[in-house]
């Protein structure tokens, strides 16, 4: 079946611009992340969404960057007026559950450059 | 302050040597997982260990749980170049919570 799904998987933009990333998580899974990963360095938490509960958003950087989940399915992160520190690859994973130890899967990554 | 401190950052070695990456912290965890990740693609889960003193075996690939749940280790055996990645281990500290704590990943090399 298929797997997560991340869009665009590059991304370019000035700063001072705003980006949306698209995740398309695994059918039926009820719990989706978002994460930023640094060149070579682990992943820092953004965002979490699980069902229909108010997401966790303690991860967010700054209040320019917001995540939506519609449906239950698709999620979109957007930052606005980027700047230079938010590049990074930015990763989204979904799980079935949200019981801890549930398998997180992750997909390919949307790397945002801004220059 | 990092929550989960991984050991070391950077290993260089030759096919057929074998190497222990360590993941460390002063907090108890319900679970810890290990991921590998390769250039340009998502981290894969590699195991996950619930058990204080758990061990598991995943062919070549040897992953302890510590007995008070804060920390683990990851040996390998007889290194290959396919097992080159970025390691990480994440961490649930509330057996209810879905967010993990990632460490800074260990990058290992192996070289043919």
């Amino acid at each position: 079946g298929a797997g997560v799904s991340q869009s665009p998987s590059n991304k370019v933009t000035e700063k001072g611009k705003d980006v949306e990333l698209r995740c398309d998580p695994i059918s039926g899974h009820t719990a989706l992340y978002w994460y930023r990963q640094s060149l070579g360095q682990g992943l820092e938490f953004l965002i979490y969404f699980q069902g229909n509960s108010a997401p966790d958003k303690s991860g967010l950087p700054s209040d320019r960057f917001s995540a939506e989940r519609t449906g239950g399915s698709v999620s979109t992160l957007t930052i606005q007026r980027t700047q230079q520190e938010d590049s990074a690859v930015y990763l989204c994973a979904s799980s079935f559950d949200s019981g801890g130890a549930d398998t997180q899967y992750f997909g390919p990554g949307t790397r945002l450059t801004v220059l | 302050t990092q929550l989960l401190e991984q050991s070391p950052q950077f290993l260089s070695i030759q096919e057929g040597e074998n190497l222990t990456v360590y993941c460390n912290s002063s907090s108890v965890f319900s679970s810890l997982q290990w991921y590998r990740q390769e250039p340009g693609e998502g981290p894969v889960l590699l195991v996950t260990v619930v058990t204080g003193g758990e061990v598991k075996k995943l062919k070549r690939l040897t992953f302890q749980f510590g007995d008070a749940r804060k920390d683990s280790s990851l040996h390998i055996t007889a290194a290959q170049p396919g097992d080159t990645g970025l390691y990480l281990c994440a961490g649930n500290i509330n057996t209810n919570a879905g967010k993990s704590t990632f460490g800074d990943g260990t990058t290992l090399t192996v070289k043919p």
